[in-house]
């Protein structure tokens, strides 16, 4: 059975920091790897997708690496603002599967 | 151009009774995909719906079930309501045939079973 892990479960930060949110997960046979953000009680916001080929993505202020060959994935955020505030979830999307997601890091940036 | 919308965003419901969510993806995406996330957890696959057919089932009973309609959009039916069914339901679009495409979500419907 796949399993997500997310590290940390919750971060509190102070308002400028350079962040790392971590994501591993078992077995390396994915097709891709994407990051979301969740606000309280709202959907899913997508923020990356890596592909299996690919080893890292970026949008802003965000950058994502993705390692299959050690099942992990980095969330890497710039300079913290207290509208980066929400819960980070990654989702891999394993060979004749569907996203499987993990728990989340809840980030809390304060001004 | 209008994102993946999910009616009711809010309701209540009582144990045994049933339930039917829906869903419309962005334009020109095929592919529905449902979640369940309880709070405090990560979503949980539902099913996929790609061309009206299914093309992927998560570990769900039975009471789940769902439907997609020509023009894309789909319906969640739960029946048999139990207090362990509350929960944000959530709905997914992507642009290609199997799911390996971006995900892109709702809102989500937000469902209470008293």
């Amino acid at each position: 059975k796949q399993e997500v892990t997310q590290i940390p479960a919750a971060l509190s930060v102070p308002e400028g920091e350079n962040l790392v949110l971590n994501c591993s997960f078992t077995d390396s046979a994915i097709y891709n790897l994407q990051w979301f953000r969740q606000d309280p009680g709202k959907g899913l916001t997508s923020l990356l997708l890596i592909q299996s080929s690919q080893r890292e993505q970026t949008s802003g202020r965000l950058n994502a690496s993705l390692d299959k060959s050690s099942g992990r994935s980095t969330l890497y955020i710039a300079a913290s603002q207290p509208g980066d505030s929400a819960t980070y979830l990654c989702a891999p999307l394993y060979y004749g599967q569907n996203f499987v997601f993990g728990p989340g890091t809840r980030l809390s940036v304060l001004p | 151009d209008a994102g993946v919308t999910q009616s009711p965003t809010h309701l209540i419901k009582t144990r045994g009774q049933h339930v039917t969510l829906r869903c419309s993806p962005i334009s020109g995406h095929k592919s529905v995909s449902w979640y369940q996330q309880v709070l405090g957890q990560g979503p949980q696959f539902i099913f996929q719906y790609y061309e009206k057919e299914e093309r992927g089932r998560g570990n769900f009973p039975d009471r789940f079930s769902a439907r997609q309609f020509p023009n894309y959009s789909s319906e969640l039916n739960v029946n048999a309501l139990l207090l362990g069914d509350s929960a944000l339901y959530l709905c997914a679009s992507s642009l290609v045939r199997t799911n390996t495409g971006e995900l892109f979500f709702g809102e989500g419907s937000r469902l209470t079973v008293l």
